[in-house]
């Protein structure tokens, strides 16, 4: 399997501007999660899904953020408006029983 | 939450010299993992220990579930072993990371 893919993996955005983050966890695993890593606060868990629904979305920090995984095999983290204190790397991992398994991230800056 | 506590949180090594990471958690726990987040940004699974000992190749993990702690060992560490080491641990099925150990391996 490839792993978890996430686009983009880099991500340059005006403040203001919708962001779209992607991602594509490995096949046959039920469980997708979104983290946000910052110097500040360290890895976050943002929201987490079972089988395509949400079902803890604590994490998300405000209504800028949504996230939504319309498929087994298709997860978005949307951003809208996007502000500068939202740059950060932004993770997306899968599991099925017990290891979870991280993409690669989403380097954004929003100046 | 669950809280997790790394020791030490910045380490410096000769290359060659052997390590030991510690990870101090609050409650019980049904998963552990430790992670190499390496220069890149890249994190990397490095073990699925929630209890015993595992070894692969320089590394090796255990912990012991009843006193809260595992400890990741490094030998003869080597330049490419730098990066951040994270300790995460889960009750259901969030992960609580620890705020890792950066580790840099000088030649």
């Amino acid at each position: 399997d490839a792993g978890v893919i996430q686009s983009p993996r880099h991500e340059v955005t005006e403040m203001g501007q919708e962001v779209t983050l992607r991602c594509k966890p490995i096949s046959g695993h039920d469980y997708l999660f979104w983290y946000r890593q910052t110097m500040m606060r360290g890895l976050e868990l943002l929201i987490y899904f079972n089988n395509n629904v949400p079902i803890d979305d604590s994490g998300m920090p405000e209504d800028r953020f949504s996230a939504k995984m319309p498929n087994a095999s298709f997860s978005t983290l949307k951003i809208q408006p996007s502000e500068p204190r939202d740059s950060a790397v932004y993770f997306c991992a899968s599991s099925l029983v017990g290891t979870k398994y991280f993409g690669e991230g989403s380097w954004l800056t929003v100046v | 939450g669950i809280q997790v506590e790394q020791s030490p949180p910045d380490l410096i090594l000769q290359e060659g010299a052997n390590s030991t990471l510690r990870c101090n958690f609050s409650d019980s726990v049904n998963n552990l993992q430790w992670f190499h987040q390496n220069p890149w940004g890249q994190l990397i699974n490095l073990f699925y220990i929630p209890s015993g000992t595992k070894q692969n190749g320089r590394l090796s993990a255990t912990t012991v579930a009843t006193e809260r702690y595992s400890l990741l060992y490094i030998s003869s560490s080597q330049t490419t072993d730098s990066g951040v080491y994270f300790c995460a641990v889960a009750g259901a099925n969030n992960l609580f990371f620890g705020t890792g150990t950066r580790l840099t391996v000088i030649p």
